[in-house]
């Protein structure tokens, strides 16, 4: 069974560009989670996808913006990237959408510095 | 909205020592609380869970227990090892905009010494 897999491991971007995060949810899930967890603190929920339609957001602006595909696997888009923006992005896969608590497993993460 | 609070770190063991890390949540509804690990350079790895109130969860000698009177879980290990240093968060899930989200604490970094 393949785990949660991320790309790139890290990146450095200038203020002002974009970035995309990529994610490959565990096999048999078909739910993906980002989360923002900046140095020191605990990962804050940026939005779910589910059968490749947005699911849910967090208190995140429209900069932030995703897709999943048909295998599952996800994108994070973010635009006009702020120095704030620097952090470790998490990806989750679960097993099942809304109404249920599912376990979420974590990829490794995908370290963004914006200079 | 929801939130989880635990214990300020660092913490700082000697070997074999006793681990208590206090969590303690708000949360509308009844939610699952989870505590995570994240060891350096890594993702978060899922340590334990529980669902429901008076639950124990346990995995890896690392306890902890749903109490809903005083929502709190802490969690416990009786005898730590140096490979336990890591940071350890507690989480509980909810719901927001449609989507069951995990909602995290700040995280207590533990270093044990041998």
């Amino acid at each position: 069974e393949t785990g949660v897999t991320q790309s790139p491991t890290h990146l450095i971007k200038t203020r002002g560009q974009q970035v995309t995060l990529r994610c490959s949810s565990q096999s048999g899930h078909n739910t993906v989670s980002w989360y923002q967890q900046a140095l020191g603190q605990g990962p804050q929920f940026i939005f779910q996808y589910y059968r490749e339609e947005e699911n849910g957001r967090g208190n995140f602006p429209p900069r932030f913006s995703g897709l999943q595909f048909p295998n599952y696997s996800s994108e994070l888009n973010v635009n006009a990237l702020e120095l704030d923006d620097s952090a470790l992005y998490l990806c989750a896969s679960s097993g099942a959408g809304t109404g249920y608590t599912y376990e979420q497993y974590f990829g490794p993460g995908t370290r963004l510095t914006v200079t | 909205g929801d939130s989880v609070t635990q214990m300020e770190g660092p913490v700082t063991l000697s070997e074999e020592a006793f681990l208590t890390i206090n969590c303690t949540y708000t949360a509308t509804g009844y939610p699952s609380l989870f505590w995570y690990v994240q060891y350096p350079g890594e993702g978060l790895q899922l340590l334990l869970k529980a669902t429901k109130a008076d639950d124990k969860g346990s995995n890896k000698g690392f306890e902890a227990t749903y109490r809903k009177e005083t929502t709190s879980f802490h969690l416990e290990k009786g005898s730590v090892q140096v490979s336990d240093s890591a940071v350890y968060f507690c989480a509980l899930s909810g719901f927001e905009g449609g989507s069951e989200k995990l909602v995290f604490g700040k995280g207590t970094k533990l270093t044990v010494n041998p």
